[in-house]
């Protein structure tokens, strides 16, 4: 079964550091573009990050130089560093493929995780 | 970043109505424009890319129109399952970027 299964949020004080992990099953992340996708509580999405093969990475403006996107072929993992952490990325963040697509430079999103909750309180 | 703007940011409808749900971008987009839909407590789902092409297993009450600026996603019959938060997305450039949301509630 394809799946995507996040790991790795919960509460942590502002300006801490989590690692979050989406580890896939019957789809490989070193053959798709992979990205993270935020919803802050009542809110909208908000693209955070991907990454695609030959190390291809793109960055959401407000998490550049805070957040950094990696991939283990290996253990068939995405992770999303996060550094510097602010009350405003307190959010479900979801793990995604994307899909590509005859239109337009970036991606829709066909497969989602269930997400992982990441709150920055104090 | 291209902005998108979805009208109505909710409405009420019956079963059985027809639904239409409005994305205006910043910029032309061509058709590089995506649907979701999602349901409280859970993650989005595809339901259209490249403005009206219907993703696989998504039924064919739902279709998206549109081009440049202007886009559409009409639900022709409203069925219980489809209340819902129904987003759009801009697949033309980096960042990509989704509209506020359209929540369809039961009247």
């Amino acid at each position: 079964e394809v799946q995507l299964v996040e790991s790795g949020g919960g509460l942590i004080q502002p300006g801490g550091s989590l690692r979050l992990s989406c580890e896939a099953s019957d789809i490989s992340v070193s053959h798709n573009c992979m990205s993270w996708v935020r919803q802050a509580p009542g809110k909208g999405l908000e693209w955070v990050s991907v990454i695609c093969g030959g190390n291809v990475i793109y960055y959401e403006d407000s998490v550049k130089g805070r957040f950094t996107i990696s991939r283990d072929n290996s253990k068939n993992t995405i992770y999303l560093q996060m550094n510097s952490l602010r009350a405003e990325d307190t959010a479900v963040y979801y793990c995604a493929r994307d899909r590509p697509t005859r239109q337009g430079a970036a991606n829709a999103f066909d497969i989602w995780g269930q997400g992982t909750m990441v709150s920055v309180s104090s | 970043a291209i902005q998108l703007t979805q009208s109505p940011s909710s409405l009420s409808a019956s079963l059985g109505d027809r639904v239409i749900v409005t994305c205006r971008a910043s910029q032309g987009i061509s058709s590089a424009l995506a649907w979701y839909y999602q349901k409280p407590g859970k993650a989005p789902e595809l339901l259209i890319y490249d403005a009206s092409t219907l993703e696989s297993g998504v039924p064919s009450r739902f279709s998206g129109s549109g081009s440049g600026t202007d886009f559409t996603l009409t639900i022709s019959s409203l069925q219980p399952e489809d209340f819902a938060t129904y987003y759009c997305q801009q697949i033309d450039s980096y960042p990509p970027t989704f509209g506020g949301g359209t929540k369809v509630e039961i009247k």
